[in-house]
């Protein structure tokens, strides 16, 4: 089994629909969370991180629940622009795991 | 703008030449870096990671006199591809984090794209 997993997809979506993505990992210790976004042939950039308590950045809204080890990603009104594939990194240890990343297209 | 930069961001080489990929820090001090690899569709993979001023720790799988690491300092680590092969092309990317690695985002470099002819 994966350390963390993902949906891979692709999720295909029109313009303005609500689109979420769910990550799961295996070490109940791990202490981070983070969502990345990469664009194609490009390196990863930071989205968001993720708490417990939720984050919730314009569109995007990011959760942790600890007790069932899944991270999710929500986004809403989704824009063309907003096509990617997303990854959720957890960090245990000093290092980072990723997962595979799920790709999103936004379709007008 | 970028905090870690990587060069060079695209290179072809000839099997069983060596390519050497830099990794650099700006603004900040960097005593570890990670190095990873990613194949098309797939994820980030850890090769190693680098630590300034003593030995690279290596992940399982990863045969560390082909890919050589160096942190000489605590802005720079380099990574160096030895006899290269085509199996050996992939996207190579790096990742330094601004305080400590347990609870901060990663910054990644540009990426270097290898392709080994």
């Amino acid at each position: 089994r994966k350390e963390v997993e993902q949906d891979p997809g692709p999720f295909n979506v029109p313009e303005g629909a609500t689109v979420a993505f769910n990550c799961t990992y295996s070490n109940s210790a791990s202490q981070s969370f983070f969502w990345y976004r990469q664009d194609c042939r490009k390196e990863p950039k930071l989205l968001m991180s993720v708490y417990s308590s939720g984050n919730e950045d314009g569109r995007f809204t990011a959760q942790l629940n600890r007790a069932s080890q899944y991270i999710s990603l929500l986004i809403r009104d989704s824009k063309l622009s907003d096509s990617a594939t997303y990854l959720c990194a957890v960090h245990y240890a000093g290092k980072s795991t990723f997962g595979d990343g799920t790709t999103l297209t936004v379709k007008p | 703008g970028a905090v870690v930069s990587q060069h060079p961001s695209w290179v072809i080489c000839k099997s069983g030449t060596s390519v050497k990929i830099e990794c650099r820090s700006l603004d900040f001090q960097a005593t570890t870096m990670f190095w990873y690899r990613q194949f098309p569709k797939q994820s980030l993979m850890l090769m190693a990671t680098s630590n300034e001023g003593s030995k690279a720790t290596y992940e399982q799988g990863v045969e560390k006199d082909k890919f050589l690491i160096n942190h000489a300092s605590l802005t720079l680590s380099t990574l160096t591809v030895t006899s290269a092969h085509p199996e050996d092309s992939s996207f190579y990317i790096c990742s330094a984090h601004i305080g400590p690695v347990m609870n901060t985002e990663a910054f990644f470099g540009q990426g270097t794209r290898l392709t080994v002819v």
